[in-house]
């Protein structure tokens, strides 16, 4: 059964503090991407990356970094937590490529609050 | 500037009947794909149907229907019989498939609320 796995469903931080989340997919897919969701604002791209090492800005990366040094694994932190980035963070990936759909397998999402 | 416009924010339909969620969208590509995702309570988004922009024929999946107006940019769910576990999130979102700054990623619309009464 294919997978994307997030490491934490819920996560309770201070502000200013350090945050990762960890994000793992098991079917081999070239890209990946970190999207917040919020009511009324729907899912809003922060990075992806389609391939190691490699990452691009997604519409909201401001406060935010990844990380991709295993094709596997596709990290998002937070260097100093803020109560605004209290939100639900979803993880997917998918294959690369034109000849493929492109469709994003989730992970189940993780629920962080800022305090 | 590619854009996906879903209108309802919620919709209530009767157990066993049919529902349809509506989605128009903008794209300079010429070559697009179309997909339908459901989002339960529980938070996981499931993939649900995709129609390719030079698909000839409409996708199905089930009891999941998408009515493709490609004149009409317009790319809407329907959803037969309906059951009381389709109360959900539903989004509709867009991939480009010719521009490189395009297909890696969807665009995504706000969403539409789906509550099926018994």
């Amino acid at each position: 059964d294919v997978k994307v796995t997030q490491s934490s469903r819920y996560l309770v931080k201070r502000t200013g503090e350090k945050v990762f989340l960890e994000c793992v997919q098991d079917m081999d897919h070239e890209n990946m991407f970190w999207y917040r969701q919020d009511p009324g604002l729907g899912l809003r791209l922060i990075y992806f990356s389609y391939d190691v090492k490699m990452k691009e800005k997604g519409d909201i990366p401001e406060g935010y970094s990844v990380s991709r040094e295993k094709k596997e694994r596709f990290s998002l932190i937070l260097e100093s937590a803020s109560t605004n980035q209290t939100s639900m963070y979803l993880c997917a990936s998918s294959l690369g490529g034109l000849t493929n759909t492109g469709e994003l397998f989730f992970g189940e999402g993780s629920r962080l609050t800022v305090l | 500037a590619q854009k996906i416009t879903q209108t309802q924010p919620g919709m209530f339909v009767q157990e066993k009947e049919a529902v349809t969620l509506d989605c128009t969208y903008d794209t300079s590509d010429p070559s697009y794909g179309l997909f339908w995702y459901k989002q339960p309570s529980s938070g996981e988004m499931i993939f649900l149907i995709y129609q390719g922009s030079y698909d000839q024929q409409n996708a199905t999946e089930g009891r999941y229907s998408l009515n493709f107006q490609k004149a009409r940019k317009s790319a809407n769910l329907v959803i037969s019989a309906s059951q009381l576990g389709d109360s959900a999130m539903y989004f509709c979102a867009m991939r480009g498939l010719i521009n490189a700054g395009n297909n890696r990623k969807l665009i995504w619309g706000l969403g539409t609320s789906l509550a099926v009464n018994p």
